[in-house]
């Protein structure tokens, strides 16, 4: 079993609706949990950042950690052309020496 | 403040030949890494270094070796390049910890003939 798993989509939706990117992971130790941005052809970028459970919100972007459950989401409020990209989740714990990445999921919002 | 930085952008070998991927960090960060994506696989963390003078093995660092001789460069090596090399290549860099913020370089597109 993979320790992150998620959903590679490619996932298309049109500009304005709710996006939902979503990630499960495997071992409970898990505190850290973030959300990166990757433009095609360009190195990821830091979107969102979490420390244990709960919700943190940045604009339009809503990030939530269910601990319990070890399921993590990334929300988009009205979503924009410029959103087109691929979101990676990643967690970690903080005596590891290195973070997890997920497969990333391919979003694409038509205007 | 340039960031990270990559050094070739676009590589082509052939199986057999060597060459060595670059990176630069100007943010005086600790910790480096190395990755490389495929295709439905996301990241995968080749090696990686906690301060200068260390390196330590990731993922997947079969075929791969490191050098971290100075706390900036951060040098990844392939002896003999094989076509299951070809792949993006990313390094990045974070302050002190493996969950600060990791910066990321753009990206070194390498494929072998």
């Amino acid at each position: 079993q993979k320790e992150v798993e998620q959903d590679p989509g490619p996932l298309s939706v049109p500009e304005g609706a709710i996006v939902s990117l979503n990630c499960t992971y495997s071992n409970s130790a898990f505190q850290y949990f973030m959300w990166y941005r990757q433009y095609s052809r360009k190195g990821p970028e830091l979107l969102m950042y979490t420390y244990s459970s709960g919700n943190k919100e940045d604009g339009r972007f809503t990030a939530q950690v269910d601990k319990s459950s070890k399921y993590i989401s990334l929300f988009i409020r009205d979503s924009q052309p410029s959103d087109s990209a691929t979101y990676l989740c990643a967690i970690g714990y903080s005596s590891a020496s290195k973070i997890i990445f997920g497969s990333g999921t391919r979003l694409s919002i038509r205007p | 403040n340039a960031g990270v930085t990559q050094t070739p952008k676009f590589r082509v070998l052939k199986t057999g030949q060597s060459m060595t991927l670059l990176c630069a960090q100007d943010m005086n960060h600790e910790y480096m890494y190395w990755y490389r994506q495929d295709p439905g696989m996301g990241l995968r963390l080749i090696h990686y270094s906690v301060g200068e003078g260390t390196t330590a093995k990731g993922e997947v660092p079969d075929g791969y070796n490191v050098s971290r001789l100075k706390k900036q460069n951060f040098l990844l090596g392939l002896e003999s390049a094989a076509p299951s090399q070809t792949s993006v290549y990313f390094c990045a860099s974070s302050y002190r910890t493996s969950t600060d913020t990791q910066y990321f370089g753009p990206g070194t597109r390498l494929t072998v003939l």
